[in-house]
């Protein structure tokens, strides 16, 4: 079944730290695959999508993400972290040709000032 | 320019109760999408909501339905309440035609308990 996998459940960094948040998606075809991210007391919002042309997709407030075809995977990154960057951040990818979304589990990050 | 909002943000209700959650999706959209979002959990899907029809529906069962009126707002509805909905239920609003690489827009959610 299709399926999404966040490997990092609880990250914890010191400002300034690189971050990297492993997703991984278990399907093949024409791949489209989100990052959201929930800040504290805020909605869902999306912080950068990739669905076709340059792997390397960037986001909004430095973050990017590659998209690794062989490896199944979209790894989300930032070689800077910043205590507003605590939030919880998921994984999400369209099932089949609808814009139906399945969500990973989410990765709670903890950024210590 | 509003974004997706739902009322009421905070409900408990007891065991065998029913719920309606509404919801009313961002200016211009015209498709709306329920989530439930167990603590712990990613968002899981609901159904969604296209010209005042259910398009898509997930894997839940009859308990749960839903709504969409000429206004493209929608209402979910949960009959018979067990303690495992206790959950946030997030409504999200897009456009049809944006397809699978669309975004989604997303309220801050129901958080409904059951006791």
């Amino acid at each position: 079944a299709q399926s999404v996998s966040q490997h990092n459940h609880h990250v914890i960094l010191s400002e300034a730290a690189s971050l990297e948040l492993g997703c991984n998606y278990s399907y093949g075809g024409t791949v489209n695959l989100f990052w959201y991210v929930q800040y504290p007391g805020q909605h869902l919002q999306l912080l950068l999508k990739y669905f076709s042309g340059d792997p390397l997709v960037k986001g909004i407030k430095g973050f990017e993400a590659e998209f690794i075809k062989s490896k199944f995977s979209f790894n989300l990154r930032k070689p800077s972290v910043q205590w507003s960057d605590t939030a919880e951040y998921f994984c999400a990818a369209p099932r089949g040709a609808t814009n139906k979304l399945i969500f990973g589990t989410g990765t709670l990050l903890a950024v210590q000032p | 320019d509003a974004g997706v909002t739902q009322s009421p943000t905070h409900l408990i209700k007891t065991r065998g109760q029913q719920v309606t959650l509404r919801c009313s999706p961002k200016s211009g959209h015209d498709t709306v999408s329920w989530y439930q979002q167990a603590l712990g959990q990613g968002p899981q899907f609901i159904f969604q909501y296209y010209e005042e029809e259910e398009r898509q529906r997930g894997n839940f069962p009859d308990r749960f339905s839903g709504h969409q009126f000429p206004n493209y707002s929608s209402e979910l509805n949960v009959n018979a309440l067990l303690l495992g909905d206790s959950a946030l239920y997030l409504c999200a609003s897009s456009l049809k035609t944006s397809g699978t690489t669309g975004e989604l827009f997303f309220g801050e959610g129901s958080r409904l308990t059951v006791l």
